[in-house]
């Protein structure tokens, strides 16, 4: 089994400023990681993932996100952020070995002000 | 249309009501998911099916009845329900349950409001 633990419930931050959400991760086998973004009134939409390869990922609207696993963290980044930005953001983390389907953190809720 | 859809996107319904959430996914997918999303706690995973048969079930109260005629449609039939259901229920789907990997795609969700 594994766990999500999403350190920030909010994260206020002004526009063109750089974030970081923060997630930690607790499993017993290998794992795919992933970030998923909610805007308001809408379903989750796939940010970015990690399934192996290079620790550094890439996704949409100029995020990334870096796979730490010794210190078992998966850190979502941007270095400039926009308005549009604001919403609540979800680490989820699935067991390779398992049923692949994903458990979700609590989330995050990021608000970029002007 | 496109993607997954479900309808209502809003619903106000009473304890002794019975309505449906309907889901319908337009990406020849597998499998297809029920999920409860609740103000500031984790997305809880209701129910699974791949390929129209149920996979799994999280201890959903039976005042949950899902059903999945086809790979395309997945329903959540609700009777009896008590306030503290009131959640944005999201129907997702992926390619497949299993395999190296499997993306969700996820529907704008149902916003469920029980007096």
């Amino acid at each position: 089994a594994q766990s999500v633990t999403q350190l920030d419930s909010q994260v206020p931050v002004f526009e063109e400023a750089p974030v970081e959400l923060r997630c930690n991760y607790s499993s017993s086998v290998s794992v795919y990681l992933f970030w998923y973004v909610q805007y308001p009134n809408q379903g989750l939409q796939l940010l970015l993932k990690y399934l192996s390869g290079s620790t550094l990922v890439k996704g949409i609207n100029g995020f990334e996100a870096e796979f730490n696993k010794s210190q078992t963290s998966f850190h979502l980044r941007k270095p400039s952020v926009h308005i549009s930005d604001t919403a609540e953001y979800f680490c989820a983390v699935s067991d390779r070995g398992g049923s692949y389907i994903p458990t979700f953190g609590r989330g995050t809720s990021l608000i970029v002000h002007p | 249309e496109t993607g997954v859809t479900q309808t209502p996107r809003h619903l106000v319904m009473g304890m002794t009501n019975k309505k449906s959430l309907k889901c319908e996914q337009h990406l020849g997918h597998n499998a297809m998911y029920w999920y409860k999303q609740s103000a500031k706690k984790p997305l809880e995973l209701m129910f699974v099916y791949s390929l129209e048969e149920r996979v799994e079930n999280n201890s959903v109260p039976s005042r949950f009845s899902p059903e999945c005629p086809n790979s395309s449609h997945l329903f959540l039939h609700l009777h009896t329900l008590q306030p503290e259901d009131s959640a944005l229920y999201l129907c997702a789907s992926s390619q497949d349950r299993s395999g190296a990997y499997n993306e969700q795609f996820f529907g704008p969700g149902t916003r469920l409001t029980v007096l």
